[in-house]
C-alpha cells in the first residue's frame, strides 16, 4: 500500500535557528514527489516537485531533497514568515498521495 | 492569471440537508480533484476528473456523495443527506496534466453539519 509519514509532527523553532523537515514514502512507480505549504484558512500552495534520487531544489530559505525511499525539507536560517504546515505527496499513478504534515512554528 | 475558485468559504447547516460545494478550476488546466481534509485522516482524495469526464471515484466515502463537471469551468460536489461526520474542509485542486504536473488548490470550503 503507498504511504507517506512525515516527521516531526510539530516543530518549534527560534528565528534563524535551521532543521530539516522528513518525509518518508512507500509507493511502487513512483512519478514525483511534491512539497506543499499551507497556512490556516487556505489551501495547500505548491513548493517543488521532485522527479528521481538526488535531485535538489531550492526556493529562498528552502532546499527540498530526495532519496529514493525519502525527501527532506531543509529550512536554513527560517524567519517567522516560514510558519506554516509542510506538507509531502507522492504520485503514483495519477492521484497524490499526502502525509499529514508538519507544522513548524518560527519565533523571534 | 486567477486560481482555483471555491465557493462557499463557509457552511453551516443541520444535519439531513443537501449541501452542494462549488469550484472553478483553473483556465486550461484538463484535470479537476476533489480533496475532503480531517484532522485525524489529513487530505484525501475523493474523486477526480479529466475533460470534464469522471475517471476515479473510488475515495468517495459513500453514496451520499456525488460529483459533476458539466463543462470545463465548473464543477460541484453534492452531499445528500449529510451528516455530522461529513465536517471538513473540502478542496477543489487543478491541474493541466495527470502526471509530472503539480496541483493547484482553491483555498476550500469549511463545512460543519450539526
Amino acid at each position: 500500500e503507498d504511504q507517506v509519514t512525515q516527521s516531526p509532527e510539530a516543530l518549534r523553532l527560534q528565528e534563524g535557528e535551521s532543521s530539516s523537515l522528513n518525509c518518508s514514502y512507500t509507493v511502487s512507480g513512483l512519478r514525483g514527489l511534491f512539497w506543499y505549504r499551507q497556512d490556516p484558512g487556505k489551501g495547500p500552495e505548491f513548493l517543488f516537485t521532485l522527479y528521481s534520487a538526488g535531485e535538489e531544489k531550492e526556493k529562498e530559505r528552502l532546499k527540498a531533497t530526495l532519496t529514493k525511499k525519502e525527501s527532506f525539507l531543509h529550512i536554513t536560517a527560517p524567519k517567522p514568515e516560514d510558519s506554516a504546515t509542510y506538507l509531502c505527496a507522492v504520485q503514483a499513478g495519477t492521484a497524490l498521495i499526502f502525509g499529514k504534515g508538519t507544522t513548524l512554528s518560527v519565533s523571534s | 492569471d486567477a486560481g482555483v475558485i471555491q465557493s462557499p468559504r463557509h457552511e453551516v447547516t443541520e444535519m439531513g440537508q443537501e449541501v452542494t460545494l462549488r469550484c472553478k478550476p483553473i483556465s486550461g488546466h484538463d484535470y479537476l480533484f476533489w480533496y475532503r481534509q480531517t484532522m485525524m485522516r489529513g487530505l484525501e482524495l475523493l474523486i477526480y476528473f479529466n475533460n470534464n469526464v469522471p475517471i476515479d471515484d473510488s475515495g468517495m466515502p459513500e453514496d451520499r456523495f456525488s460529483a459533476k463537471m458539466p463543462n470545463a469551468s465548473f464543477s460541484t460536489l453534492k452531499i445528500q443527506p449529510s451528516e455530522p461526520r461529513d465536517s471538513a474542509v473540502y478542496f477543489c485542486a487543478s491541474s493541466p496534466a495527470s502526471v509530472n504536473q503539480p496541483q493547484h488548490f482553491g483555498d476550500g470550503t469549511r463545512l460543519s453539519i450539526l
